[in-house]
């Protein structure tokens, strides 16, 4: 069965504090890794694609990388604006999309 | 808009009523989903269809009925609603290995 475990389950940074946020998998035929962000009341809204390891993707302070066991989603000088909750999920050959239970992160100005 | 929309956003009812939750989405993809997200934000995959046809059917309670009429549309039919069925319902699409593109959700609360 597929697994997805995010790390950590809560994070509260320092705006301009950097850090990063942890999704370990395992899954039978990696159709894709995809990271999204959910904002309160709101549903998740796809930030990142990763197909193989090795893999990178950036946009604004957000940087998403991938190995074959594990991807990380690293935040450059956090703005308060950039909290909210992060969801990783895997995509199998099946189809089906696997989600972690997501990571809630915080910047305080 | 190209979107996901799902109606209602807030549905509260007593147990052993019945409701539906209505999806349609503009966005031209074949595959469109039900995933149900608990009080601690984990989101669960409960139907999946496949141009009208179902593809994905988690360990769901027979009470949960999906249909889809077209690709465009999947509605979700909920028999007999129990307190454990509270949750936020969100409908999402998505076309091969693309990304899934989610409503806002529909919160359910059964008193």
């Amino acid at each position: 069965e597929d697994q997805v475990t995010q790390s950590p389950e809560a994070l509260r940074l320092q705006e301009g504090e950097s850090s990063s946020l942890n999704c370990s998998y395992t899954v039978s035929g990696l159709r894709g890794l995809f990271w999204y962000r959910q904002d309160p009341g709101k549903g998740p809204e796809f930030l990142f694609t990763l197909y193989s390891a090795g893999e990178e993707k950036e946009k604004e302070r957000l940087k998403a990388t991938l190995t074959k066991k594990e991807s990380f989603l690293h935040i450059t000088a956090p703005k308060p604006e950039d909290s909210a909750t992060y969801l990783c999920a895997v995509k199998a050959n099946a189809g089906k999309s696997t989600f972690g239970d997501g990571t809630t992160l915080t910047v305080k100005p | 808009d190209t979107a996901v929309s799902q109606t209602p956003k807030y549905l509260v009812t007593q147990m052993g009523n019945d409701k539906s939750i209505k999806c349609e989405q503009n966005l031209g993809h074949d595959t469109m989903y039900w995933y149900k997200q608990d009080s601690k934000k984990f989101l669960k995959i409960m139907f999946s269809y496949n141009n009208k046809e179902l593809i994905i059917n988690e360990t769901v309670p027979n009470r949960f009925s999906p249909k889809s009429p077209d690709k465009a549309h999947l509605n979700l039919h909920i028999n007999s609603l129990e307190l454990g069925d509270s949750a936020v319902y969100f409908c999402a699409s998505s076309q091969e290995r693309s990304p899934l593109h989610f409503g806002n959700g529909t919160r359910l609360t059964v008193t």
